[in-house]
């Protein structure tokens, strides 16, 4: 029972481009939603976040959307770098002090310099 | 401060070896996860630690796995009777009390290789 669904494996961008990565849920008791990002051979690190009574949070280049009645959030990374190259996951929680934080597949973005 | 620290970052046992994963998470903070990430695949969760509540141990594949959390901090993962399935990525990450939606931070891993 996949909560976090990221059905694109990969995406492939010439830097300068934007990268949009989408990302499906299903438990609408889900209250923040969230995306890492994942270097080779590290921890995924926390990149952005938006809770369920917001549309849209923003920093710097990278925002963040979400569409309650979709369910479903996306990740604009605007202007790509080559640095931006990684795997990205979703991940969605509910209220903090008892439910567990539940990750997507992840998807592998490759920016071409 | 130190980030969440996990040992050992290597680990290659024989099958039917029993291990221990060490995760020492971020002093103050109360929650503690394991996760696990096998070769191409994304992130799996296995067991959720939240203060002094129950452990939320619905993830773990099998009751070869098993997970303590001494004293709200050092937690280990044991595994039993190690299967070449158990190969993996074990990623730990602990996260503070209150703030906006358990923001995780992870350690780098123990890739655990089953021989």
């Amino acid at each position: 029972d996949q909560q976090v669904k990221q059905n694109s494996p990969s995406l492939s961008v010439q830097e300068g481009r934007i990268s949009i990565l989408n990302c499906d849920y299903t438990n609408s008791m889900f209250d923040y939603f969230l995306w890492y990002k994942k270097y080779p051979a590290e921890g995924p690190t926390f990149l952005i976040s938006i809770s369920s009574i917001k549309d849209k949070n923003e920093d710097g280049r990278f925002t963040v959307f979400l569409n309650k009645s979709a369910k479903h959030l996306s990740l604009h990374i605007v202007p790509s770098q080559p640095g931006d190259s990684a795997v990205y996951f979703c991940a969605a929680s509910g209220d903090t002090g008892g439910f567990k934080t539940i990750f997507g597949a992840g998807t592998r973005l490759f920016v071409k310099a | 401060g130190a980030g969440v620290s996990q040992s050992p970052s290597n680990k290659v046992t024989e099958k039917g070896k029993d291990v221990e994963l060490r995760c020492d998470p971020i002093s103050g903070h109360t929650a503690l996860y394991w996760y696990r990430q096998s070769l191409g695949q994304g992130l799996e969760f296995l067991i959720y630690f939240q203060g002094n509540s129950a452990p939320d141990k619905s993830g773990l594949p099998s009751d070869r796995f098993s997970a303590e959390r001494t004293g709200g901090s050092v937690s280990t993962l044991t595994i039993q009777r190690t299967q070449q399935e158990d190969s993996a990525v074990y990623l730990c990450a602990s996260s503070p009390p209150g703030g906006e939606g358990e923001k995780l931070f992870f350690g780098s891993g123990t890739q655990l290789s089953v021989l």
